[in-house]
């Protein structure tokens, strides 16, 4: 089945870095989503990408949809520990069969104050 | 605004032994979903439903059944628990096809089988 390569698997970062985050693919997708998981909880939305080439902001968090459709990237901007957590990325098409949303195996960042 | 609902939060259960684990959204969302998290593996999909009396399987079903006979709960049903499904489970829910506006997560249920 498709895979998603999410890198890097694991970051530990000082307070006010910037953070980058990566997902591949081998197949196209029609849509990318970026999820955040703090401890214990569930996985949020944080942003979705529609188009290829697409470049979306959430405050500090900033999204890119590749041009090839098979990648996209996560930046994080001045990181504060509230940031910590786990990212997943996350594949979708449209017209096959439902349930078909694709999820990295996630990058667990640490924060440093 | 409750969102996904999941219960209960935690359970431990022994080789053998059967549960249910529920699910409840308040979104009137038609699509719901189940799926299962490991350490360091992501998400794998369980079941999930396109509507009520519609379910269909996911990527890992074996081991699991359910059932949608309203649009608000989607229960998710292990019948002979095995060590191998031990996992957090989350619950998730849609509004359109494909996820188009993302899905919502419950909070979660951390499974034990001993």
């Amino acid at each position: 089945g498709q895979q998603l390569n999410q890198s890097p698997q694991s970051m530990f970062i000082q307070e006010g870095e910037d953070v980058s985050m990566n997902c591949t693919s081998s197949s196209i997708f029609n849509t990318w989503l970026w999820y955040k998981q703090d401890p214990g909880e569930g996985p949020v939305l944080l942003i979705a990408l529609y188009k290829a080439g697409e470049l979306t902001s959430n405050g500090r968090l900033t999204a890119q949809f590749g041009i090839t459709r098979k990648d996209s990237f996560l930046n994080i901007s001045a990181s504060i520990p509230s940031d910590v957590g786990i990212y997943f990325c996350a594949g979708l098409n449209y017209g096959g069969s439902q349930g078909n949303l694709i999820f990295g195996k996630g990058t667990k960042l640490s924060v440093k104050p | 605004n409750a969102g996904v609902t999941q219960t209960p939060k935690f359970r431990i259960l022994k080789i053998g032994q059967s549960m249910t684990l529920q699910c409840a959204q308040d979104m009137n969302h038609n699509y719901m979903y189940w799926y299962r998290q490991d350490p360091g593996m992501g998400l794998k999909l369980i079941y999930y439903s396109v509507g009520a009396g519609i379910t269909d399987k996911g990527e890992v079903p074996n081991g699991y059944n359910v059932s949608r006979s309203t649009t608000e709960d989607f229960p998710l049903r292990l019948e002979l628990a095995a060590p191998s499904q031990t996992s957090v489970y989350f619950c998730a829910s849609s509004y359109s096809e494909g996820a188009l506006y993302g899905y919502t997560f419950g909070s979660g249920t951390r499974l034990t089988v001993v």
